[in-house]
């Protein structure tokens, strides 16, 4: 089966512009993930969705990041403006309604200048 | 909400010895603990998992523990090898929340 796609792989922006990154789950994953992962440290969840409904956004800094998921299937996080803390590497994970297991993109890996 | 507290942050082992990392929770509704290893650049890989209602897993040369009364588990690398260096993260899942550890950069010395 295909697994969890995203893009950009790489992005350099300067601090106060904006950015968008897009994630495509695996068919079928009712629950996707949006993760920051600072170097060094584990994945913190951003926001997570049911479907096309917000789960849990509490860690997500609502003045700048913002995520939608459409349709239930894709999903865009944005950062507007951002900030040289922001950079890191964004995770996006789906997991089947079902199940446990959660599967991971490649990431986006964020630089603010 | 949960808190994942894991150690050591880095641990250095000999080829063909045995590396634990050890990791701790706090929310005793937590019913699911996966292990994964990321290797420099690459996403999260899902190496092992075990469910609250088991104390032990077993695959190959890796284990996992569970104290659900101490709230601790760990994992366990015998014969460990130089593919084996990478970080690793422990996990607490509870209502498809995950909370990870911060880590743990394991360095296999051949």
């Amino acid at each position: 089966e295909a697994g969890v796609a995203q893009s950009p792989r790489y992005k350099i922006i300067e601090k106060r512009q904006s950015v968008a990154f897009w994630c495509n789950p695996i068919s079928g994953h009712a629950t996707l993930y949006w993760y920051q992962q600072i170097l060094g440290q584990g994945p913190k969840l951003l926001i997570q969705f049911q479907n096309n409904g917000v789960v849990d956004d509490s860690q997500l800094p609502k003045d700048r990041f913002s995520a939608e998921r459409l349709k239930g299937v894709d999903s865009t996080l944005k950062i507007q403006p951002a900030k040289l803390e922001d950079s890191a590497v964004y995770l996006c994970a789906s997991l089947w309604g079902g199940g446990e297991t959660q599967y991971f993109g490649p990431g986006t890996r964020l630089l603010v200048l | 909400g949960e808190n994942v507290e894991q150690h050591p942050s880095t641990l250095s082992v000999q080829e063909g010895d045995s590396a634990v990392i050890k990791c701790t929770y706090s929310d005793s509704a937590s019913n699911y603990f996966p292990w994964y290893k990321q290797e420099l650049g690459k996403r999260p890989q899902l190496i092992i998992d075990i469910r609250s209602n088991v104390g032990e897993k077993k695959d190959q040369r890796i284990a996992v523990t569970l104290n659900k009364t101490a709230k601790h588990f760990s994992l366990h690398i015998t014969e460990t090898q130089p593919e084996d260096s990478a970080v690793y993260f422990c996990a607490a899942n509870t209502g498809n929340q995950f909370y990870f550890g911060t880590g743990t950069s394991l360095t296999v010395i051949p």
